[in-house]
């Protein structure tokens, strides 16, 4: 079946200027998280929704990073006036539930954001 | 200190080698662990995941915990160059994953 999907692939935002990165989970999962992964790093967490929930957010560096899942499938993280600290590769991952074996997470193909 | 602790690598082995990775983490309390793949310019893909110590194998993987020591490895039998990739050790922590940086290795031919 399909994995998880992000859109765009790559991104080139001029500092100052707000962008949006899309996730589509797999189909039925329950559970979606962002990461964060800078090179030569393993990917951080910025948050988690469960449906349409957003349980934690802590993980967000700051208040221009939103996140919402409004109707428990595609989410959506926007970052508004970019920094050029912001330039990551952005990972969306999707588990059935947070049960055991259920909650082995997928991760899709990432968003690899430059700011310039 | 950094909660879940990889050496960087590179580790490098012949084709056909065991190769051996190593993963330390901090909380006592973690109960699910896992193992992730990543290719240079790819997202992780997960390869195994653990919960009870002892060992698992799955084909030419096989993951070791000991929850005592806070201690999980990785071993690739018959190592093959196209394991050559970065490994990513995760701990599940609340709810969402804590990765250690990885190791980097390269299996030579």
């Amino acid at each position: 079946g399909a994995g998880v999907s992000q859109s765009p692939r790559y991104k080139v935002a001029k500092r100052g200027q707000d962008v949006a990165l899309r996730c589509d989970p797999i189909s039925g999962h329950v559970s979606l998280f962002w990461y964060q992964q800078a090179l030569g790093q393993g990917p951080e967490f910025l948050t988690y929704f469960q449906n349409e929930a957003q349980l934690d957010k802590s993980g967000l560096p700051s208040d221009r990073f939103f996140a919402e899942r409004p109707e428990g499938s595609v989410s959506t993280l926007k970052i508004q006036r970019t920094q050029q600290e912001d330039s990551a590769v952005y990972l969306c991952a999707s588990s059935l539930a947070q049960v055991g074996l259920a909650y082995e997470q997928y991760f899709g193909p990432g968003t690899r954001l430059t700011v310039t | 200190q950094k909660e879940v602790e990889q050496n960087s690598g590179p580790l490098s082995v012949p084709e056909g080698a065991i190769a051996s990775l190593n993963c330390t983490y901090s909380d006592r309390g973690s109960q699910s662990f896992f193992w992730y793949r990543q290719y240079s310019g790819k997202s992780p893909e997960l390869i195994m995941s653990i919960y009870s110590n002892g060992d698992k194998e799955d084909g030419r993987f096989t993951a070791q915990l000991n929850k005592a020591s806070q201690y999980v490895s990785l071993l690739i039998r018959d190592s093959q160059p196209s394991d050559s990739a970065t490994y990513l050790c995760a701990v599940k922590s609340a709810r969402q994953l804590t990765f250690g940086s990885g190791t980097q290795l390269t299996v030579l031919p």
